[in-house]
């Protein structure tokens, strides 16, 4: 159990174009979801804390209105990334710590997104 | 601010052996410890969760152990395989209390090749 997925695993976009990725928990509800996001050969960096029916809490340095956060179930969170720009490519990655369970995170593929 | 350093950055090494792989972090007050995999283009794969009040955890071939008072935690990889080349993540999730904050702090990573 505990599996979370990705959807798209990569997309290719035109710069200025907005990019919607999704993160599913498919087999548990998520209270809480964690959007990451990774440049080459570097570590994650966490992004946003996102809370079922409430707003996201977004990491200091990282744009509200560029990276759009929606947690509106228990099994589903998006980012969309507005007007995205060459500098936004980076490997996207969420990860849903389960209602009521212990604080484990469990991740989901990865979502690799390339402006032009 | 919670910082957390891996070393070596990179390790090579021939199949079969023995290999350690070390953690630090400035903030002793941690909730919990995790190590992951990350295979290239993946997302992370939990290897071993060590909860605060733990000293070791064992999977297998793999042993992490954990010193809060010192900061420091070292997974042990024993007999060494191809399979196992990846990226060895290192995290922690502060807390205080026996309350965690959510928030997971990555490592830089430590690049694993184990060549036959």
């Amino acid at each position: 159990g505990a599996v979370v997925s990705q959807h798209p695993s990569w997309v290719i976009c035109k710069s200025g174009t907005s990019v919607k990725i999704e993160c599913r928990s498919l087999d548990f509800q998520a209270t809480t979801m964690f959007w990451y996001r990774q440049f080459p050969k570097q570590s994650l960096m966490l992004m946003a804390t996102s809370n079922e029916g409430s707003k996201a809490t977004y990491e200091q340095g990282v744009e509200k209105d560029k990276f759009l956060i929606n947690h509106a179930s228990l099994t589903l969170s998006t980012l969309t990334v507005t007007s995205a720009h060459p500098e936004d490519s980076s490997f996207y990655i969420c990860s849903a710590r389960r209602a009521g369970g212990r604080d484990t995170q469990y991740f989901g593929p990865g979502t690799r997104l390339t402006v032009l | 601010k919670q910082e957390v350093t891996q070393i070596p950055a990179a390790l090579s090494v021939p199949e079969g052996e023995n290999l350690v792989l070390n953690c630090s972090f400035t903030d002793s007050a941690i909730y919990n410890l995790q190590w992951f995999r990350q295979d290239p283009g993946k997302g992370l794969t939990s290897l071993l969760l060590i909860q605060s009040s733990q000293r070791e955890q064992t999977s297998g071939r793999l042993n992490a152990s954990l010193d809060k008072s010192s900061g420091r935690s070292t997974l042990y990889i024993a007999a060494s395989q191809p399979g196992d080349s990846a990226t060895y993540l290192c995290a922690v999730i502060v807390g205080a209390g026996g309350t965690s904050y959510g928030k997971l702090t990555f490592g830089q990573g430590t690049i694993l090749t184990v060549h036959p």
